[in-house]
C-alpha cells in the first residue's frame, strides 16, 4: 500500500487531455512539495515536474503540475502515443521523514 | 552531460550482503544530496536513502533502517549503498538519483543494477 494514492490506469485518444490525481495527506503533500515522473518502458523514471508545478529545463509545457491541500494533479495536454508510459508522484513526508511516492499511473493513449 | 552508473548487484542468499555503487560524473558531486531508489521489476517506485552533501545526514526507508547504509565519498565521485541482512523483499533494480536540495526530487537517474536476494 503506497502512501501516496494515484488512479491505477487512466486513458484518453490522441490530441486530448488527461489529468492524473494523487492523494495524500498532511505529514506530505498537504506541508512539501510534490514531484512527478514519466517511466517509459524499460527506461529509468524521468523528472517532469518539481516542486509542484515547475518544468525542468527540456520539458515541454503540455506537462504541468498543480496543489491543492493534500492532493496535486499531473495534467498532460496535446496527448501523443509517445507520452505512453508509467507516471509517478512523489514527496517527502515530514512524520515519516522519508520519501514517498504514489502507486503509479499507467497512461494509455488510445 | 550528467551520468549515473551503478554497479554492484547481482544474486545473493538471504541473510548475505551486497555493496552498491554510484558513479557520478558531468556535473559537481559535492553540491547535491543524492539519493537509492528501487523498483521491484513491474512494480512502482519506492524510495530507500538519502544522503547530504557533506555526508553527515542520512534518511532511510522505515524497512531497511538497521539493514542498510549510505554513504558517499566525495574525492571519488562516489555513491553506495552497504546492504546487509539481505532478505527476499529487497529484490529489485536499485537506481542512484541526483537529488538536487534533497527531498523527493531526483534528476536524473541512473539506469540501475538488479539485486536478487534467493538461495
Amino acid at each position: 500500500q503506497s502512501v501516496l494514492t494515484q488512479p491505477p490506469s487512466v486513458s484518453a485518444a490522441p490530441g486530448q487531455k488527461v489529468t492524473i490525481s494523487c492523494s495524500g495527506s498532511s505529514s506530505n503533500i498537504g506541508n512539501n512539495y510534490v514531484s512527478w515522473y514519466q517511466q517509459l518502458p524499460g527506461t529509468a523514471p524521468k523528472l517532469l515536474i518539481y516542486d509542484n508545478n515547475w518544468r525542468p529545463s527540456g520539458i515541454p509545457d503540455r506537462f504541468s503540475g498543480s496543489k491543492s491541500g493534500t492532493s496535486a494533479t499531473l495534467g498532460i495536454t496535446g496527448l501523443q502515443t509517445g507520452d505512453e508510459a508509467d507516471y509517478y508522484c512523489g514527496s517527502w513526508d515530514s512524520s515519516l521523514s522519508a520519501g514517498v511516492f504514489g502507486g503509479g499511473t499507467k497512461l494509455t493513449v488510445l | 552531460e550528467v551520468q549515473l552508473v551503478e554497479s554492484g548487484g547481482g544474486l545473493v542468499q538471504p541473510g548475505g550482503s551486497l555493496r552498491l555503487s554510484c558513479a557520478a560524473s558531468g556535473f559537481t558531486f559535492t553540491t547535491y544530496w543524492m539519493s537509492w531508489v528501487r523498483q521491484v521489476p513491474g512494480k512502482g517506485l519506492e524510495w530507500v536513502a538519502n544522503i547530504n552533501k557533506d555526508g553527515s545526514e542520512k534518511f532511510y526507508v522505515d524497512s531497511v533502517k538497521g539493514r542498510f547504509t549510505i554513504s558517499r565519498d566525495n574525492a571519488k565521485n562516489a555513491l553506495y549503498l552497504q546492504m546487509n541482512t539481505l532478505r527476499a523483499e529487497d529484490t529489485a533494480v536499485y537506481s542512484c538519483a541526483r537529488a538536487p536540495g534533497g527531498g523527493i526530487r531526483f534528476d536524473p537517474w541512473g539506469q540501475g543494477t538488479l539485486v536478487t536476494v534467493s538461495s
